[in-house]
């Protein structure tokens, strides 16, 4: 089965900008998915086929997908980001989702 | 504005089984399909499987095939996740998570679901 890698953490300083990252084979030929999830609440979908954003989510929220990894940069980060993020594809070879483990983003 | 809300919390016993819903409001319930995720506590996200509440067709994920049902009644717009056999593994807040078959847009408060003896 397909399997996404997500490192399990990352900490950035209020106004730098975050990079998190979800590895798969040959993930560059899917299309990922990023969800936020605040502490107590549901996941929110903020990057939807690789680059797209919903209505409503910031202009700082942006994706990118090439080859083995896909990454979900948020610019100028704020205290509001701290969440989980986490990354998901259909593989459409076995019509399932598949998550990644999920990172938690600190803001220093 | 589209809403899901669940139903209440629920305690089960291990080798029993749980139902939860999911009742949708402000929007065409028929025109998305409907995906159930759990997460353990402290864990990542899991995913079940969906319905099209159109057609009541289904998928599972192979790891709850034989243990998971999913129906819909479109009369109360309202999606059914039944997860048998359970135990301590199965406890998790589980959500439904409005969608197309490869994202979903809008997911519900979640149900937690509590295995103990």
């Amino acid at each position: 089965s397909y399997v996404l890698t997500q490192a399990p953490s990352v900490s950035v300083a209020p106004g730098q900008t975050a990079r998190i990252t979800c590895g798969g084979s040959n993930i560059g030929t899917k299309r990922v998915n990023w969800y936020q999830q605040k502490a107590g609440q549901a996941p929110e979908l903020v990057v939807y086929d690789d680059r797209d954003r919903p209505s409503g989510i910031p202009e700082r929220f942006s994706g990118s997908n090439s080859e083995n990894t896909a990454t979900l940069t948020i610019s100028r980060v704020e205290g509001g980001d701290e969440a989980d993020y986490h990354c998901q594809v259909w593989d459409g070879d076995s019509d399932h989702w598949v998550f990644g483990g999920g990172t938690k983003l600190t803001v220093l | 504005q589209a809403q899901l809300v669940h139903s209440g919390a629920e305690v089960k016993k291990p080798g029993a089984s749980v139902r939860v819903s999911c009742k949708a409001s402000g929007y065409t319930f028929t025109g998305f399909y409907m995906h159930w995720v759990r997460q353990a506590p402290g864990q990542g996200l899991e995913w079940l499987g969906w319905i099209n509440p159109d057609t009541g067709d289904t998928t599972y994920a192979q790891k709850f095939r034989g243990r998971v049902t999913m129906t819909r009644d479109t009369s109360i717009d309202t999606a059914y996740l039944e997860l048998s056999s359970l135990s301590s593994d199965d406890t998790a807040i589980y959500y439904c998570a409005r969608g197309r078959i490869d994202r979903s847009d809008f997911w519900g408060q979640g149900t937690l679901v509590t295995v103990s003896s």
